[in-house]
Order: C-alpha cells, then structure tokens, then sequence
C-alpha cells in the first residue's frame, strides 16, 4: 500500500521568501514521486517527478524537490516566491510492479503569497 | 494542440439519473484515469486503464463504471448517482513506460452537482 501526507494544509509566504512544502510518503517498493500544481479552475501540470535518477530534482518554475528515503519525505521548495506561485500543490506516489497505474495524492496544500 | 477534454465541464442532476462523463485524448496515450476531488482529500483515484480494454480499480471505485473500447476515449458512467458523488473528476492520461514515471496530462475537470 502507498499513501502521502502534506503537512500544512495552508501556508502563507510574502513575495520573496523562501517556499516549503512538505510531503512524506509511505510505499512498500521504491516510490516515484510527483509535485503537481493546480490553478484555480484548472486542471493539474507536472511541476517535477522522482524516478531514482538523482535525490535532488529540478522543476519548472524554480521549484525543486529533494528525496531523502531515511525520512520517507520529499519536499517542494522554491527560494523566492512569486505572486503567481500562488496556487494549490499535490504531491503524489506511484509504484511500480503489481501497482502500476495506480497513483495516490496529498491532501494538497494551498499556497498564498503576499506582496 | 496536445490536450485532454472532458465533458460537460458542469453538471446539475437528479439521485438515480444515469450518466455518462465523457474523456478523449489526442495524444495516443496508453494509460488513462479517473480521479475525484474533493476538499481536505486531494484527488482520490476511481479507475484506471492500461490499454484498450484494459481497466482497473483504484481507491474509489464504488458507484463508478468505465470502459475502455478506443485508445482515445474513457468514459465515466455514474448509474445510479447519489448525492455523495457530487464533487469535481478530473481525467488523465499518460504514456506507459518501463516504470510509472510518466507524467500524467490532466483535463480541465468536470464538475458534478447530484440533488
């Protein structure tokens, strides 16, 4: 079984700050794992994905995610928020073997940028 | 242009009128899935396809039919809708690689509202 759990359901940043979201995960295989955004009213887009390659991973945006397997986390950073940073996040786990196909998200966490 | 659409993108009904939430891809994606919104929960997945008469269920598949006759299309079918299946579905699709890594192209969502 996978699962994933965003700390902080809100978190609020002004223009400029340092961003961190926080995700941990559970899976009895080797994970890949995804940090995904959504607008309002949209659907949701790839920010970057873990697929063992290399801890550290690079996203669009100035995004980054690092995996650390001792803590079982992966959290979203970004070193100066934007205001069109504002959105809501969802990191989610896959696996693969018998469970591929299926993936499991956060709860999201909705971020907020002030000026 | 690359893209997933679903339709209707909004929709009011009544408990126990069957239907029917439409998803095409034109990307010749292997891997499609259904997914479900709802607030403080994330997405939750409903059903999953691998190929061409292929399918599967994923967290939530209660309530919920699909079928996958066409590499392009999935379709949602809600039999008998109860009030608890009001919420906004989210349809997705990727290739299927060598592991689950493939980002998911995700459409503009569907809103469903059941009395």
């Amino acid at each position: 079984a996978q699962s994933v759990t965003q700390l902080g359901s809100h978190v609020s940043v002004s223009e400029g700050a340092l961003v961190l979201l926080r995700c941990n995960y559970s899976s009895s295989v080797p994970p890949y794992l995804f940090w995904y955004v959504q607008y309002p009213n949209q659907g949701l887009q790839l920010l970057l994905k873990y697929t063992s390659a290399a801890t550290l991973v690079k996203g669009i945006n100035g995004f980054e995610a690092e995996f650390k397997k001792s803590e079982t986390s992966f959290h979203l950073t970004k070193p100066s928020a934007h205001m069109s940073d504002a959105a809501e996040y969802f990191c989610a786990v896959s696996a693969g073997g018998t469970s591929y196909g299926k993936l499991t998200f956060g709860q999201g966490t909705i971020l907020t940028v002030h000026p | 242009e690359a893209q997933v659409t679903q339709n209707p993108r909004y929709l009011i009904t009544v408990t126990g009128k069957k239907l029917t939430v439409t998803c095409s891809q034109n990307m010749n994606h292997e891997y499609m899935s259904w997914y479900r919104q709802d607030p403080g929960l994330g997405l939750r997945q409903i059903y999953y396809s691998m190929n061409v008469e292929v399918t599967d269920k994923g967290d939530v598949p209660e309530g919920y039919k699909v079928s996958r006759k066409e590499k392009r299309n999935f379709p949602l079918i809600l039999e008998s809708p109860s009030p608890n299946q009001t919420s906004l579905y989210f349809c997705a699709s990727s290739l299927v690689g060598q592991g689950p890594d493939q980002p998911q192209h995700f459409g503009d969502g569907t809103r469903l509202s059941i009395l």
